[in-house]
């Protein structure tokens, strides 16, 4: 079946633009992760959405991201007035809910200039 | 905290020899999982291989094993007969059962040569 998608793979954008991230998760996986890969780091928790529960949003870095998935299924991530530490590969994962099931989608490299 | 430590931000090694990347890890939890992911420029994150923590047998697929040591929190990984496509990132991640999201290290940059 179809894995994890994400749109756009490359985003190159202008300090202070906004932008929008998407994730189409696998279908019928009920947990969804984004995650950011910053040069030389490893993979940042960012928020974790769980069916129709709120989600959790304590590794989003400021109040310029925010994150939404509708009808249970897609997820934007938004960032707000993007700076040049902005710049990053955005991971997004879903799962069952299964501690070994995650499935990662191919991110998405934001550019800050 | 939990964390996890990668100690070799970069390692190299010939085609068809064997290579150990290290991790440890922090944890107070007793019941966890272990994984290796391997990211090739594609940036596809992909599940080489994992550990169930109550596991005292350490998993292996195919030329990729493990070597799992619970009390002293390390879980390497150990590729034989290396080839040309292995070379990519490769990180080490852990979650617990009472957590829902995975714990990463920062990665060890592998290059295979021919």
């Amino acid at each position: 079946g179809a894995g994890v998608s994400q749109s756009p793979s490359n985003k190159v954008t202008e300090k202070g633009k906004d932008v929008e991230l998407r994730c189409d998760p696998i279908s019928g996986h009920t947990a969804l992760y984004w995650y950011r890969q910053s040069l030389g780091q490893g993979l940042e928790f960012l928020i974790y959405f769980q069916g129709n529960s709120a989600p959790d949003k304590s590794g989003l870095p400021s109040d310029r991201f925010s994150a939404e998935r509708t009808g249970g299924s897609v997820s934007t991530l938004t960032i707000q007035r993007t700076q040049q530490e902005d710049s990053a590969v955005y991971l997004c994962a879903s799962s069952l809910d299964d501690p070994e099931g995650f499935s990662f989608g191919p991110g998405t490299r934001l550019t800050v200039l | 905290a939990q964390t996890v430590t990668q100690s070799q931000p970069e390692m190299s090694v010939q085609e068809a020899e064997t290579v150990t990347l290290s991790c440890t890890y922090d944890t107070s939890e007793s019941n966890y999982y272990l994984f290796w992911y391997k990211q090739p420029p594609s940036r596809q994150m992909i599940l080489v291989i994992r550990q169930e923590a109550y596991k005292q047998q350490n998993a292996t697929e195919n030329r990729f094993s493990v070597n799992f040591q619970k009390a002293a929190k390390s879980f390497s990984l150990k590729i034989s007969d290396s080839q040309l496509g292995d070379t990519a990132m490769y990180f080490c991640a852990f979650i617990t059962n009472s957590g829902y999201a995975l714990n990463f290290g920062k990665g060890t940059s592998l290059l295979v040569t021919p």
